[in-house]
């Protein structure tokens, strides 16, 4: 079983704002990492760090973190967001990845 | 920028030795910030991290407790590549393979990911 935890399904309007979280106890200690994966691709990485974008990615994605649960925020869904987010981090120890099981994102 | 390419077969016997190679451009295996990894993901388990080789003034590697005893990823220098060979596999182990560099603690660029099958 993931030590990280993420909503399974989360729906948002097109133009609107959606929060997509995940938690576990490492994230107390450690940033996560996000990512994108659309069918048939690698993941993406869209946010890592404090609130980190890498280049090409839409100012539009952001992230945070408080306590156990970091949080990934899309200002303004567009459709071509609709897809499956995964966050990772190190587990308590330190030396093993850990992913969440994933949030498939459906933008209406 | 980095790119990593993934070879080998899509189908492996149960009980038989999986390997998969990922070749490295843009970096170095030897890089003493960056560290390789492999990571699978399948229908009934999600993404999951298998393990990772990586140098600071020596070799080191971490790998899943899920998966000590069967596993081994070694770096290959005069090839600038790295390599996962996982032992006595079950259909269990049928995914979708990927190997990605990690950079300050983030996963930042991964291969294009290569399904094996489990199968007799």
């Amino acid at each position: 079983s993931s030590e990280l935890t993420q909503d399974p399904v989360v729906s948002v309007a097109v133009g609107q704002t959606v929060r997509i979280t995940c938690q576990g106890d490492s994230l107390r200690r450690y940033y996560a990492s996000w990512y994108q994966q659309k069918p048939g691709q690698a993941p993406l990485l869209v946010i890592h760090g404090k609130n980190n974008r890498p280049s090409g990615i839409p100012d539009r994605f952001s992230g945070s973190s408080s306590g156990n649960t970091a949080s990934l925020t899309i200002t303004g869904a567009q459709a071509e967001d609709e897809s499956d987010y995964y966050c990772n981090s190190r587990d308590s120890s330190g030396n093993q990845w850990v992913f969440g099981g994933g949030t498939k994102l459906t933008v209406l | 920028q980095v790119q990593l390419q993934q070879s080998g077969p899509g189908l492996v016997k149960p009980s038989q030795t999986l390997s998969l190679t990922c070749a490295i451009s843009g970096d170095s295996v030897s890089s003493n910030s960056a560290a390789w990894n492999w990571i699978r993901q399948s229908p009934s388990r999600g993404l999951e991290w298998l393990g990772r080789t990586y140098y600071r003034s020596k070799w080191y590697n971490d790998y899943a407790l899920s998966m000590r005893g069967r596993i081994a990823i070694d770096p290959d220098t005069s090839k600038n590549e790295f390599s996962l060979q996982l032992n006595s596999v079950t259909p269990e182990d049928t995914a979708v393979y990927y190997c990605a560099r990690d950079l300050s603690a983030t996963l930042h660029s991964w291969g294009q990911g290569t399904l094996v099958t489990v199968s007799s």
